[in-house]
């Protein structure tokens, strides 16, 4: 089993809409928990951390269940610029394990 | 940004043969990570290094070594290169293994093995 599962989408979606997508992780000691984007051909770059409280960064949510081990993250208002793949990020024992991916694709 | 380069950008090499990846920093940063990215599958962390001659293996280590000789560079070879080790290769830093924040990655080297 792999320790962070993500649907890998694609989720297309008109410009201004609302996008939600979770993954969930296998390792409840998992000690911190990331979004990370990536855009096509290029690195990932952290897009923002995750609390239990649930945070945002703007148009950005993120929120997070240690109970059922999911992730989910929520783009309001897409935007084209948007268009991205967004890999779910965990930390346990000093290493990251990252997720596949959920690819996002935003339409004018 | 954080100054990591990889090199290789791309390259295309002939199964069997050696082959080796550099990953350059300028930012003094202790660890140095080398993952591997396919279709699929996340990131996945081959070597790591935690100082100048200092390293480990990560999850998909066979068929991978590493060295780092100076703190700016980590080289990652690949002895005899096999079509399974096709993918786009990455390079990261970090100041702190302690904590997860605070990576930074190269922008990539695409290996074709054919």
């Amino acid at each position: 089993r792999k320790e962070v599962e993500q649907d890998p989408g694609p989720f297309n979606v008109p410009e201004g809409a609302t996008v939600a997508f979770n993954c969930t992780y296998s390792n409840s000691a998992s000690q911190s928990f990331f979004w990370y984007r990536q855009d096509c051909r290029k690195e990932p770059k952290l897009l923002m951390s995750v609390y239990s409280s649930g945070n945002e960064d703007g148009r950005f949510t993120a929120q997070l269940n240690r109970a059922s081990q999911y992730i989910s993250l929520l783009i309001r208002d897409s935007k084209l610029s948007d268009s991205a793949t967004y890999l779910c990020v965990v930390w346990y024992d000093y290493k990251l394990s990252f997720g596949a991916g959920t690819t996002v694709t935003v339409r004018a | 940004d954080a100054g990591i380069t990889q090199s290789p950008r791309h390259k295309v090499t002939e199964t069997g043969t050696p082959v080796t990846l550099r990953c350059h920093q300028t930012e003094n940063h202790r660890y140095m990570y080398w993952y591997r990215q396919d279709p699929g599958h996340g990131l996945r962390l081959i070597h790591y290094s935690y100082g100048v001659k200092d390293t480990d293996k990560g999850e998909v280590s066979d068929g991978y070594s590493v060295s780092r000789s100076k703190t700016e560079d980590f080289l990652l070879t690949l002895e005899s290169a096999t079509s399974s080790q096709t993918s786009v290769y990455f390079c990261a830093i970090s100041e702190s293994q302690g904590t997860a924040y605070g990576y930074t990655f190269g922008s990539g080297t695409r290996l074709t093995v054919v």
